[in-house]
């Protein structure tokens, strides 16, 4: 079967630094997408990962290690509005384009 | 550029009721995809279409689910009759590309209770 972890929740608190961890054990790798959803809304894309390293995008950077089957994401400066579900998911090389969710970390920005 | 669109937001019904549920894709992009996320559970991907064609619909849980797509437009998805483990909230994604890398655009989502 295919098993993506992620932390169910976090806090921290406006202007810190939060590090979301995914882990995934999975059977083929082919990208690692990581979705910010606040509640009732739609899941929005943050970022894709598909070779190791680091990849920055304003105050948000996504990190990926396939050896390891790890992810992060980093968001830096926090704001209240980054108060949200964060998603980690991976697409599978068999699986084509059907995207494989963990089950998402609730992060809550306190000021 | 308006998003995917998705109808009803909330639909609630009784055990054995017929639901559809529709999506509206953004313009212009050919491939379409229907997941569902069932309480403390992780979204699940139902299917995939590209055009009018399902690429992939090994996630559909049985055959009281049916997924349409005439005219490669917008999808309805069908359940009938309804059981009270289909309760959920229903998402349909879109992308223009084919392939892993492809970003899929979320709709809000559906939200379906079964009673």
């Amino acid at each position: 079967g295919q098993n993506i972890d992620q932390p169910t929740e976090m806090t921290a608190t406006e202007g810190a630094i939060v590090q979301i961890n995914c882990t995934y054990q999975t059977s083929g790798f082919n990208g690692l997408f990581w979705y910010q959803q606040h509640a009732g809304e739609a899941p929005t894309f943050l970022s894709y990962n598909v070779l190791d390293g680091l990849e920055e995008k304003g105050r948000f950077s996504s990190f990926l290690s396939r050896s390891k089957g790890y992810s992060y994401l980093l968001l830096k400066e926090l704001q209240m509005k980054d108060s949200a579900s964060y998603l980690c998911a991976v697409i599978l090389r068999q699986a084509g384009t059907a995207l494989i969710f963990g089950k998402g970390t609730t992060l809550s920005v306190s000021s | 550029e308006a998003g995917v669109t998705q109808f009803p937001s909330h639909s609630v019904i009784e055990k054995g009721q017929t639901v559809t549920l529709r999506c509206d894709p953004i313009s212009g992009h050919d491939n379409l995809y229907w997941y569902r996320r069932v309480m403390g559970k992780e979204i699940k991907f139902l299917l995939h279409f590209v055009k009018e064609s399902k690429q992939d619909e090994s996630g559909m849980p049985n055959n009281r689910f049916l997924a349409e797509r005439t005219g490669g437009t917008y999808s309805t998805l069908k359940v009938q009759p309804a059981e009270l483990e289909d309760s959920g909230v229903y998402f349909c994604a879109s992308s223009q590309e084919f392939g892993s890398g492809a970003e899929q655009y979320f709709g809000p989502g559906t939200r379906l209770t079964v009673t």
